[in-house]
């Protein structure tokens, strides 16, 4: 199975400032990787698919990018509704797998 | 808009099975594919399996001989077993639609139920 390395499990930020989270693949995945944001009894919300493009909806603050083994997601400008975990997940090879995950709190 | 709802038992005993069923409204299960996700305490997420629009299914390698997917497509609902249960499939399992497209031969999980909390206990 491919592993996902997710960093940093954890962040604290403040509003208004930008943060990127990382995950970097055991192999190359090919851009085939899904950015997910989840708050507390709630279901993953899809960010960002194919790396970097951007899910119908999701505001543009939200970015995606990378290619072959190393990929990022860039939340600009930081809302307090951002305030969540953010997890990745690769489909370029069977089993899909996940990233440990990142939870993002806000100052 | 397409909404999916996990239901099923919150406490199953060890070497039981447990069984979930997935409701889909909104858009039919005989599209796309549907699969199971499980997120374990600590926040570890695996891929369970899917079953695709036509009834065919692929599984995790890991759960190969305890799991089965199948699908009522008359109520639109697809559903989970896994068998032989033990403490470590404690986890809260969500259902999805997967999205696989031909532009990168590859996919994505779209629509998420609210996912429903399992314990494995005696």
């Amino acid at each position: 199975d491919i592993q996902m390395t997710q960093s940093p499990a954890s962040l604290s930020a403040s509003l208004g400032e930008t943060v990127s989270i990382e995950c970097l693949a055991s192999e190359d995945i090919y851009n085939n990787l899904a950015w997910y944001q989840q708050k507390p009894g709630k279901s993953p919300q899809l960010l960002i698919y194919y790396a970097s493009s951007l899910q119908d909806g999701v505001p543009s603050r939200f970015s995606g990018s990378g290619s072959g083994t190393q990929y990022s997601l860039k939340i600009n400008s930081l809302e307090s509704e951002d305030a969540a975990t953010y997890f990745c997940l690769q489909d370029s090879e069977y089993p899909p797998t996940f990233g440990g995950g990142t939870k993002l709190e806000l100052k | 808009e397409v909404q999916l709802q996990e239901s099923g038992p919150g406490l199953v005993k060890p070497s039981q099975s447990l069984s979930l069923t997935c409701s889909v409204t909104g858009y039919s299960i005989t599209s796309n594919y549907w699969g199971w996700i499980r997120k374990f305490p600590g926040n570890k997420m695996e891929w369970m399996g899917y079953i695709s629009y036509s009834g065919s299914t692929s599984y995790n390698p890991s759960l190969k001989s305890r799991i089965s997917i199948t699908r009522d497509t008359s109520k639109n609902q697809f559903f989970l077993q896994l068998n032989s249960v033990t403490t470590e499939d404690t986890a809260t399992y969500y259902c999805a639609r997967y999205v696989y497209t031909t532009d990168y031969y590859g996919g994505y999980f779209d629509y998420w139920g609210q996912g429903v909390m399992v314990t494995v206990s005696s």
